[in-house]
């Protein structure tokens, strides 16, 4: 089946440093894209999306990346903070479809060191 | 403030007992999901809601059950027939019209004594 994954489970930056994390997806219909910020013990927090139109959407400190030839999708954090650390998820949906229905990766660990 | 809310943060359950988890929107949305969460790994979907009285099945609805009687609650029921119950449940939530991301509820951590 159609599924998204990602490169890295686990990624240790310096406080300062830009961050990327990555994620792959296969179903090729995909045509909205988000990612999400995973605290310990909370539920997921929005932090950017974009649509299969666009290839970069730059918000607050966040770019995300959208590369349909080879179905890949980043995250960028610039001066990456303490307080980025947590569980990042990209998710996928087929607006095609009539299920609105997200399919999520398993998430990458972001550590950040003082 | 509008938002996405769950209760009870933390839940105790003896083997063979149902219990039931609430989740309660005040944002409008048309949409309502209920997710389970293992450590270290990603969501699934257990059952989802687009429209009061309907709901489908997840990827993992085997041993719960829902309802959604109202647009604002889409309660899940955790039943005995769920092998293996203790996780991390997320409700979430989204409109069907234009931006569709879902926003999530702080979480229900179920453990089974």
């Amino acid at each position: 089946g159609e599924s998204v994954g990602l490169h890295l489970p686990t990624l240790s930056v310096q406080e300062g440093d830009n961050s990327i994390i990555n994620c792959a997806y296969s179903n090729s219909a995909s045509d909205y894209f988000i990612w999400y910020k995973q605290e310990s013990g909370k539920g997921p927090q929005f932090i950017i999306d974009i649509r299969s139109n666009m290839d970069k959407r730059q918000g607050q400190r966040v770019t995300v990346l959208l590369n349909k030839t080879v179905k890949h999708l980043s995250l960028q954090i610039a001066a990456t903070q303490p307080g980025d650390s947590a569980v990042y998820f990209c998710a996928e949906e087929d607006s095609g479809g009539s299920n609105y229905k997200l399919t999520f990766g398993k998430g990458t660990l972001l550590t950040v060191n003082p | 403030d509008g938002g996405i809310t769950q209760s009870p943060k933390y839940l105790f359950r003896k083997e063979g007992q149902n219990v039931t988890l609430s989740c309660e929107q005040n944002l409008n949305h048309d949409a309502m999901y209920w997710y389970r969460q293992d450590p270290g790994q990603g969501l699934r979907l257990i059952y989802y809601s687009q429209i009061v009285n309907d709901f489908q099945k997840g990827d993992i609805a085997e041993g719960y059950s829902v309802s959604r009687e109202k647009k604002e609650s889409f309660p899940l029921t955790v039943t005995s027939a769920q092998k293996n119950p203790t996780a991390f449940y997320l409700c979430a939530s989204s409109s069907l019209a234009g931006d569709r991301e879902q926003f999530f509820g702080p979480g229900t951590r179920l453990t089974v004594l």
